[in-house]
């Protein structure tokens, strides 16, 4: 089965403090990875994708595909982040079909 | 370039009605993707259209159907409304050349059924 996982629902971190954000899949394949977020009253956007392997607003993101995981990574965290992240996965032969996890709220107090 | 469109924002019908939802992807983009948000289930896939094409479908009923029109604008329709379809109902567009290129999402249309 497809499936994608993000064990937390919500994160808390002071500004400043190290980010993880979790996400594991299952996948019999190759599958494409995505991190969304969506800021508040904002439409879902596209942070960043496994392929590219960018820097967006100082996160990153490696896929472990030993361990099946895409985890979300910012070094010092900003309040600016506080939002909602999905990951995503997209397989070779589902056009169009990004599955996601639930989603993990990030809370950056000051 | 435009971002993707949804009209109308906002829905309110009562149950057994029928309902449209309106798409207007990004220019130039041939696919679209219909996704449900709610609390309980998430993000989930209904069904991606490609050159007026359905080339993919989720698990959803058959009161959940889509088209495609020749400027890749997408509708899709929910009959026989439901209380439980009350959801936040997304569009993406991409461009459709490589399944695995970036969906692009619109605001979405929020639908209340009473």
């Amino acid at each position: 089965a497809q499936r994608v996982t993000q064990p937390e629902k919500l994160l808390s971190v002071f500004k400043g403090a190290p980010v993880e954000l979790k996400c594991n899949y299952s996948y019999s394949g190759s599958p494409e990875l995505f991190w969304y977020v969506q800021y508040s009253r904002q439409r879902l956007q596209l942070l960043l994708r496994h392929i590219s392997r960018e820097s967006i607003k100082g996160f990153t993101a490696d896929l472990n595909k030993g361990e099946t995981s895409f985890h979300l990574k910012k070094p010092f965290a900003q309040e600016e982040d506080s939002a909602m992240y999905y990951c995503a996965l997209i397989g070779a032969s589902n056009t169009g079909k990004l599955i996601f996890g639930q989603g993990t709220t990030l809370q950056v107090k000051p | 370039k435009a971002g993707v469109t949804q009209t109308p924002r906002y829905l309110i019908k009562t149950r057994g009605q029928q309902v449209t939802l309106s798409c207007s992807p990004i220019s130039g983009h041939r696919s679209v993707s219909w996704y449900q948000q709610t609390p309980g289930q998430g993000l989930q896939f209904l069904f991606e259209y490609f050159s007026e094409t359905q080339r993919n479908k989720g698990n959803f009923p058959g009161r959940f159907s889509g088209r495609q029109f020749s400027n890749s604008r997408s509708e899709m329709n929910v009959s026989t409304l439901e209380l439980g379809d009350s959801a936040l109902y997304l569009c993406a567009s991409s461009s459709g050349l490589n399944p695995r290129d970036t969906q692009y999402f619109g605001p979405g249309t929020r639908l209340t059924v009473l």
